[in-house]
């Protein structure tokens, strides 16, 4: 199974930070992976798919990147809107898998 | 509008069975692969299973932890998708979702969760 190693699990920042979020998988997935917001009590909502495509109706400050193995999530601007909790997913091989998540805390 | 609503979740015994449906409506269920995702309580998610579309056989993938016990099915006239729990264990004490997707493609639209207790 691939494994994704996140970091970090647990990010204090403030309004107007930029965050990053880093999804390490364990071999390589071809670009196929997604990442996801949750807030408490919610469903996922899907942010960035194929590894730097931005979901429709998604905000621009939202980006993903990659170099190899190491996938990032990178907020430009934080909002009060986005404090919640951060996933990355593998969609090349089975049994697809997610990372250990990533919260992020208002400072 | 795109709707994903789940169904059929409670408290079951160990060794018990349940059923989870997931309606859909808003896009066209039968072009769509299909996903259950859960959640323990407190902890990150997890990726149960995925049934394809007829396409492609309706066939069907597993994660380990629940391969053999759970079934996953789907009704295209209807628009529902099916999970069916066999001899649960208190660790599938989660909230399942269910949610769309494709071949390499990211789960898209999400139902809002049902929740499952296995306790005795």
């Amino acid at each position: 199974d691939i494994q994704l190693t996140q970091s970090p699990s647990f990010l204090s920042a403030s309004v107007g930070d930029r965050v990053t979020i880093t999804c390490r998988a364990s071999q390589g997935i071809n670009s196929n992976l997604g990442w996801y917001q949750q807030k408490p009590g919610k469903a996922p909502k899907l942010l960035i798919y194929s590894a730097s495509t931005l979901q429709s109706g998604v905000p621009s400050r939202f980006s993903g990147s990659e170099s190899g193995t190491e996938f990032t999530l990178t907020v430009s601007s934080l909002q009060p809107e986005d404090f919640a909790t951060y996933y990355c997913q593998q969609l090349n091989s089975y049994p697809l898998t997610f990372g250990g998540g990533t919260k992020v805390e208002i400072k | 509008e795109v709707q994903l609503v789940e169904s059929g979740g409670g408290l079951v015994q160990p060794g018990g069975s349940l059923r989870l449906s997931c309606a859909v409506s808003g896009l066209s269920f039968s072009d769509h692969y299909m996903d259950w995702v859960r959640q323990a309580p407190g902890k990150g998610l997890e990726w149960v299973g995925r049934i394809r579309k007829k396409a492609n056989s309706y066939s069907t993938e597993y994660v380990a932890s629940v391969k053999g016990r759970f079934t996953i099915s789907r009704d295209d006239s209807r628009n529902l998708l099916y999970l069916q729990m066999n001899s649960l264990e208190t660790e599938d004490t989660a909230v399942y979702f269910c949610a769309t997707s494709g071949s390499y493609g990211p789960l898209v639209n999400w139902g809002q969760g049902t929740l499952v207790t296995v306790s005795s």
